[in-house]
């Protein structure tokens, strides 16, 4: 099975800030990757598929980047609603693997 | 739209048996594997198992932690897949989403349904 890390576990950062969380893969998944934003009682919402894809309505301050086993999500200008955990995902065979996940707070 | 609606959750006691369903619009539902993908409270998410194509013989895989005890199906007429889960362990207890991973385009997930494992 293909192992997904995601750094930093856990992050403290205020509105306006940019924010940029990690992940990696254990071997090389390609561009095979996904974003989801995931907020208490709720689905896990994609942001960002094939590594660096915005998907439909997503703000454009979310950005991804990577291929291979690296990848990074960006939040430019964190807003309010963005205070959430964050989950990578590698879709490149199965089963499914995610990351453990990052949450971002208020500091 | 593409939508997925899961459904069939609830309370059942340890060793019980549980069914759920996925619903799907939108989309040629024959045409596309669909996973189950599990979140207990609290905790990240979880790969249960997946079903593909009438194309691939409708194979299907599961985690290791579910293996010989749920089954996963699939009804083309009715667009909808199952997920059936006997001798269920207190430890299956979480929200179950189907999810749906196109070759072009986003992944497609449900709003989930709770199972509880309680006695």
């Amino acid at each position: 099975d293909i192992q997904m890390t995601q750094t930093p576990s856990s992050l403290s950062a205020s509105v306006g800030d940019r924010v940029t969380i990690t992940c990696r893969a254990s071997q090389s998944i390609s561009s095979y990757l996904n974003w989801y934003q995931q907020k208490p009682g709720k689905a896990p919402k994609v942001l960002i598929y094939a590594a660096s894809t915005l998907q439909t309505g997503v703000p454009s301050r979310f950005s991804g980047s990577g291929s291979g086993t690296d990848f990074t999500l960006t939040i430019n200008s964190l807003q309010p609603e963005d205070f959430a955990t964050y989950y990578c995902q590698q879709s490149y065979n199965t089963p499914l693997t995610f990351g453990p996940g990052t949450k971002v707070d208020i500091k | 739209e593409v939508q997925l609606v899961e459904s069939g959750g609830g309370l059942v006691q340890p060793g019980g048996s549980l069914k759920l369903s996925c619903a799907a619009s939108g989309f040629t539902f024959s045409g596309s594997a669909i996973h189950w993908v599990r979140q207990a409270s609290g905790k990240g998410l979880e790969w249960v198992g997946h079903i593909r194509t009438k194309a691939n013989n409708y194979a299907t895989a599961y985690a290791a932690s579910v293996k010989g005890r749920f089954t996963i199906s699939r009804d083309d007429s009715k667009n909808t897949a199952y997920l059936q889960m006997n001798s269920l362990k207190i430890e299956d207890t979480a929200m179950y989403y189907c999810t749906r991973h196109p070759g072009s385009g986003g992944p497609n997930w449900g709003q989930g349904t709770l199972v509880t494992v309680s006695s």
